[in-house]
């Protein structure tokens, strides 16, 4: 079975640009999240979709924002990056419910200059 | 406000000696605790969770104890490989959310 990927891995922006990260979970996964790694502030919860709604939300400004296809890949957007925004984003997809294992892709690593 | 720490950033065990974790946490309200496990340019990966009602579990190598009390809780290896360098996080649940700690980086020393 595939695991979760993220594309782009890698991506550089200026501020006040926007950008859009993608997540394909493993097939057969309703449930994805997303998650800013950076070294200060650690793992931070961004949201979660289920079924292509937002089940779940973290405490970031709106700026992040995302949304969940009918084939459960999903997408966050960042508009207006700021330089405090380049971090690892993280994306997990479990089966469904909350009990189910969850299973992180690579990341997609973001610079803002 | 944090509501789950990792006080040490990192730290550096001897091949074959036991690792030892540590996490507190401020919430009582807290469902389930998970570790992590990290490697650089790769996403976290399951280690071990621990229930709230229970004070132990135990998987190979790994043992997470759980004191409610004193709202802390620990992930013994043992004994520690030189696999085992990576940085490992904490983690606790509530109303269906996660939270992370900010992760200790784990060095094992030949």
């Amino acid at each position: 079975k595939a695991g979760v990927t993220q594309t782009p891995r890698y991506l550089i922006k200026t501020r006040g640009q926007q950008v859009t990260l993608s997540c394909s979970p493993i097939s057969g996964h309703r449930s994805v999240s997303w998650y800013q790694q950076t070294p200060g502030q650690g793992l931070q919860f961004l949201f979660e979709y289920f079924s292509e709604t937002q089940r779940n939300k973290g405490n970031f400004p709106g700026r992040f924002s995302g949304r969940q296809f009918s084939n459960s890949r999903s997408e966050m957007n960042v508009s207006t990056l700021e330089l405090g925004d380049s971090a690892l984003y993280l994306c997990a997809s479990r089966g469904g419910s909350f009990e189910d294992e969850q299973f992180f892709g690579p990341g997609t690593r973001l610079t803002v200059l | 406000d944090q509501q789950v720490k990792q006080n040490s950033p990192s730290l550096s065990v001897q091949e074959g000696r036991i690792s030892i974790l540590n996490c507190d946490y401020t919430n009582s309200m807290f469902d389930y605790f998970l570790w992590y496990k990290k490697y650089p340019a790769e996403g976290p990966t399951f280690l071990i969770s621990i229930s709230s009602i229970k004070d132990k579990n135990e998987d190979g190598r790994f043992t997470v104890f759980l004191n409610k009390s004193a709202k802390h809780l620990s992930l013994h290896i043992v004994p520690s490989q030189p696999g085992d360098s990576a940085v490992y996080f904490c983690a606790a649940t509530r109303d269906d959310k996660i939270i992370f700690g900010k992760g200790t980086r784990l060095h094992i020393l030949p």
